[in-house]
């Protein structure tokens, strides 16, 4: 069956650095999305890998391993805004989204 | 105008109780979808709507009956819902690339749905 794997919480503490895992089985492979909610509002679309390698966009780096079907999310110098779940989601090869349960992160001063 | 729109945010209802959500994307993309969330799960995707057409429906119980009619609305009518109905429903839109895929989801905030 299709599944993905990510940690159901994490604690970190303001201005260090965070590594969020995925890993992802599923029937072909069309890539991997990590999306950002925060409690009470809609999810907003934070990285996309199709190909293996890491990506950066700012304080926020997701890395992609197709062979070992894993990904992380790589948060640097940790705000309080930052406090929220991630969520991951890979895309088979019919391009639907299999989602996992999210990570909640939380922040302490 | 923020890019999805849902409406009711939080709805309260009976199970003999008939209501509707609503959503509506600003943004131009040709498929809109319905996600049930609930607490510590994965997104359901509940159903896909293409260029205003149904492409996937993810066997979901006829209590829910989506509607589509234009590519910028998209209507989730509730009919005798159980408590276990009871989650966040979310909408997203997203542009469909040719050869397949789409792009990012771009979702709504939700409407929170308690089923008494």
């Amino acid at each position: 069956g299709q599944n993905i794997d990510q940690p159901t919480e994490m604690t970190a503490t303001e201005g260090a650095i965070v590594q969020i895992n995925c890993t992802y089985q599923t029937s072909g492979f069309n890539g991997l999305f990590w999306y950002q909610q925060h409690a009470g509002e809609a999810p907003t679309f934070l990285s996309y890998n199709v190909l293996d390698g890491l990506e950066e966009k700012g304080r926020f780096s997701s890395f992609l391993s197709r062979s070992k079907g894993y990904s992380y999310l790589l948060l640097k110098e940790l705000q309080m805004k930052d406090s929220a779940s991630y969520l991951c989601a890979a895309s088979d090869s019919n391009y639907q989204l299999i989602w996992g349960a999210g990570t909640k992160l939380i922040i302490k001063p | 105008e923020t890019g999805v729109t849902q409406t009711p945010r939080h709805l309260v209802m009976g199970m003999t109780n008939k209501k509707s959500l609503k959503c509506e994307q600003h943004l131009g993309h040709n498929a809109m979808y319905w996600y049930k969330q609930s607490a510590k799960k994965p997104l359901e995707l509940m159903f896909v709507y293409s260029l205003e057409e149904r492409v996937e429906n993810n066997s979901v119980p006829s209590r829910f009956s989506p509607e589509c009619p234009n590519s910028s609305h998209l209507f989730l009518h509730l009919h005798t819902l159980q408590p276990e109905d009871s989650a966040l429903y979310l909408c997203a839109s997203s542009q469909e690339i040719a050869g397949g895929g789409t792009g990012e989801l771009f979702f709504g905030e939700g409407s929170r749905l308690t089923v008494l």
